[in-house]
């Protein structure tokens, strides 16, 4: 079964300061693992994904996460927050089969706050 | 490319009325999705069309939830009768190489 943690329902940080978004995930099989960010009243927008390929992965607006199999972990990291990186973020989980994407799963997400 | 288009944005309706939403994906997208995601949660799946061919509902409640997809674009979902817990936000989204893409969801509130 797929599922996913993410760690903290809340995380506040002042901008120009680095962000850390954790998430941990489960998947019986090779999984596919995404972030995306919700700004109020807008969809869903994907910042990155990870299928196999590199562990490092860099997504839009200088984000990035690493994909670590031994700690079944997929954190989002940027290096310095910016006003508008204020949103909910949500770690997703899907397993692959072949070329094939499974179905998402969410996390319940992070609300990220940042202090000018 | 213009993205998935979602109306209403908002509705409000009594418990045990009837309410439909309406979706239109990106163009060329021939899988679709409905999300429900209620406040403080991340979206839950509720179905998966391929084409007008449904992939996966297994989590749609069917006693008060329903979908079509009649001409392989558009779709609709409908809830009859509604209940106080489907308040949430009804999310569509399309996809054509696994990809999702989102539309901005309407916001259902049941008094």
């Amino acid at each position: 079964a797929q599922s996913v943690t993410q760690l903290d329902s809340h995380v506040s940080v002042s901008e120009g300061t680095p962000v850390l978004l954790r998430c941990n995930y489960s998947s019986s099989y090779s999984p596919s693992l995404f972030w995306y960010v919700q700004h109020p009243n807008k969809g869903l927008q994907l910042l990155l994904k990870y299928t196999s390929a590199a562990t490092l992965v860099k997504g839009i607006n200088g984000f990035e996460a690493e994909f670590k199999k031994s700690e079944t972990s997929f954190h989002l990291t940027k290096p310095s927050a910016h006003m508008s990186d204020a949103a909910e973020y949500f770690c997703v989980v899907s397993d692959r089969r072949g070329s094939t994407l499974g179905r998402l799963y969410f996390g319940r997400g992070t609300q990220l706050t940042v202090w000018p | 490319e213009a993205g998935v288009a979602q109306s209403p944005r908002y509705k409000i309706i009594e418990k045990r009325q009837s309410v439909a939403f309406w979706c239109n994906p990106i163009s060329g997208h021939a899988t679709l999705y409905w999300y429900q995601q209620i406040l403080g949660q991340g979206p839950k799946l509720l179905i998966q069309f391929q084409n007008n061919g449904v992939v996966d509902d297994s989590q749609l409640p069917k006693d008060r939830f329903s979908a079509e997809r009649l001409k392989g674009v558009d779709s609709t979902l409908k809830i009859q009768p509604a209940k106080l817990e489907d308040s949430a936000v009804y999310l569509c989204a399309s996809s054509l190489r696994g990809e999702q893409y989102f539309g901005p969801g309407t916001r259902l509130t049941v008094t």
